[in-house]
């Protein structure tokens, strides 16, 4: 099992806000980013650090962080957010790297 | 801007060395705050880091592939290269090469490789 743990599925109704959730020890150290990936393509990172995001990123995208839990919060969701999201950080150790078992959203 | 390339065999025999290159354009993978690194995709399932190399040439591995592992770089060619030993069906995934930025307290992955699948089967 990874030591970053995330819901394996999530819904939402188009227009809505939802909240994707990463929980681990680690996380109270180390930042996470997340990655959204679709059908036969690669992940795309949508948000790193604090709470930032790449260019091309709709602002729809953000990210928080508390304790051992951190969130992707995607506000008004589209029909286009249907995807896989990952998250990922470091281990407790720091060393190596960890991914979330991931999260599969539907958008009703 | 910085794009990843990978290239290798679709398709090891069991027991054998599976190999893969990683062409990097756009950028220097001796140069900056990055490290270069390997993610694998079973069919399904989650993504998996492999391991990664530094701008300094030093590496670091998942521990639970470490002992078959094996991540190097060649600079003339801005390549780096993934070997992992003794396959065997469980090692059938998609394998992707990333760019990864770090400091003391954060890692992200940007850009992503498109992608290869590799088959372990006889």
């Amino acid at each position: 099992s990874s030591e970053l743990t995330q819901d394996p599925a999530v819904s939402v109704a188009l227009g809505q806000t939802v909240r994707i959730t990463c929980q681990g020890d680690s996380l109270r150290s180390y930042y996470v980013s997340w990655y959204q990936q679709k059908p036969g393509q690669a992940p795309v990172l949508v948000i790193y650090g604090k709470n930032n995001r790449p260019s091309g990123i709709p602002d729809r995208f953000s990210g928080s962080s508390s304790g051992n839990t951190a969130s992707l919060t995607i506000t008004g969701a589209q029909a286009e957010d249907e995807s896989d999201y990952y998250c990922k950080s470091r281990d407790r150790s720091g060393n190596h790297l960890v991914f979330g078992g991931g999260t599969k959203l539907t958008v009703l | 801007q910085v794009q990843l390339q990978e290239s290798g065999p679709g398709l090891v025999k069991p027991s054998q060395t599976l190999s893969l290159t990683c062409t990097v354009s756009g950028g220097s993978i001796s140069s900056g705050s990055y490290h270069w690194s390997w993610v694998r995709q079973p069919a399904g399932k989650g993504l998996e880091w492999i391991g990664r190399m530094y701008s300094s040439g030093s590496t670091n591995y998942n521990p639970s592939l470490k002992s078959r592992v094996t991540i190097s770089g060649d600079t003339s060619k801005n390549q780096f290269s993934l070997k992992v030993s003794s396959v065997t069906a469980a090692d059938t995934a998609v394998y992707y090469c990333v760019r990864g930025y770090y400091d003391d307290i954060d890692d992200w992955f940007d850009p992503w490789g498109q992608g290869t699948l590799v088959t372990v089967s006889s």
